[in-house]
């Protein structure tokens, strides 16, 4: 069984750091693109950050570019995603979830962790 | 960015009610578009992909159909499990853009 589950989420000050983890199970880790999605309190889901299943290439949404980096141990099945510079427009859930087998990082999402939360406030 | 404009927000249904959700995208993006369903406070779930593809241990009541860049999830059958929000989402172009959501609501 696929199993995702994310750690890491709290409260952060504006303009401070958070990194989040997500520890991978139930499939082989090293094979698969990896994403992490995050939604608003409220409102609709919505992409962060996508990395191959090397590692060798890592795509962001433009509002978390040059703030945010994404990165991966094949080693320990885990995804990671480093928030620094944050902003109250930084507060949602952050999913981490897995890209399908033969697929591009560019794509839909088919196991989804439970998803940790991040509250960015002074 | 692609945009993805999902109609209606939100819908009011009984069981046993056939459910049409619409998914407009901004430009072309093949068939390159997934479904999601998601209840308060979990996380999404995999409906489908490729417009039309049901995922592994999804009710084949649930159905998806393409037009152009109009794309459309159908319920035949409204069952009380499936009362959430429903997100569409396009992966032919980087950002993969989500739509803003339809709920679905008891009447």
């Amino acid at each position: 069984e696929v199993q995702l589950l994310e750690s890491g989420g709290g409260l952060a000050q504006p303009g401070g750091s958070l990194r989040l983890s997500c520890a991978a199970s139930g499939f082989t880790f090293d094979r698969y693109a990896m994403g992490w999605v995050r939604q608003a309190p409220g409102k609709a889901l919505s992409w962060v950050s996508s990395i191959t299943f090397s590692g060798g290439a890592a795509y962001y949404a433009v509002s978390v570019k040059g703030r945010f980096t994404i990165s991966r141990d094949n080693s320990q099945n885990t995804l990671d995603l480093q928030m620094n510079s944050l902003s109250v427009d930084d507060t949602a859930v952050y999913y981490c979830a897995k890209v399908p087998e033969g697929y591009s990082s560019s794509s839909f999402f088919d196991q989804w962790g439970q998803g940790t939360l991040v509250t960015v406030s002074s | 960015d692609v945009q993805m404009t999902q109609s209606p927000s939100t819908l009011s249904a009984s069981v046993g009610d056939r459910v049409t959700i619409s998914c407009r995208a901004s430009q072309s993006v093949s068939d390159w578009v997934a479904w999601y369903q998601q209840k308060p406070g979990k996380a999404p779930k995999l409906l489908m992909s490729k417009a039309s593809s049901l995922a592994n241990g999804v009710p084949s009541r649930f159905s998806g159909s393409e037009s152009g860049t109009e794309f459309t999830l159908t319920i035949s059958s409204l069952q009380p499990d499936d009362f959430a929000t429903y997100y569409c989402q396009q992966y032919n172009n980087y950002p993969g853009t989500f739509g803003q959501g339809t709920k679905v609501e008891i009447k």
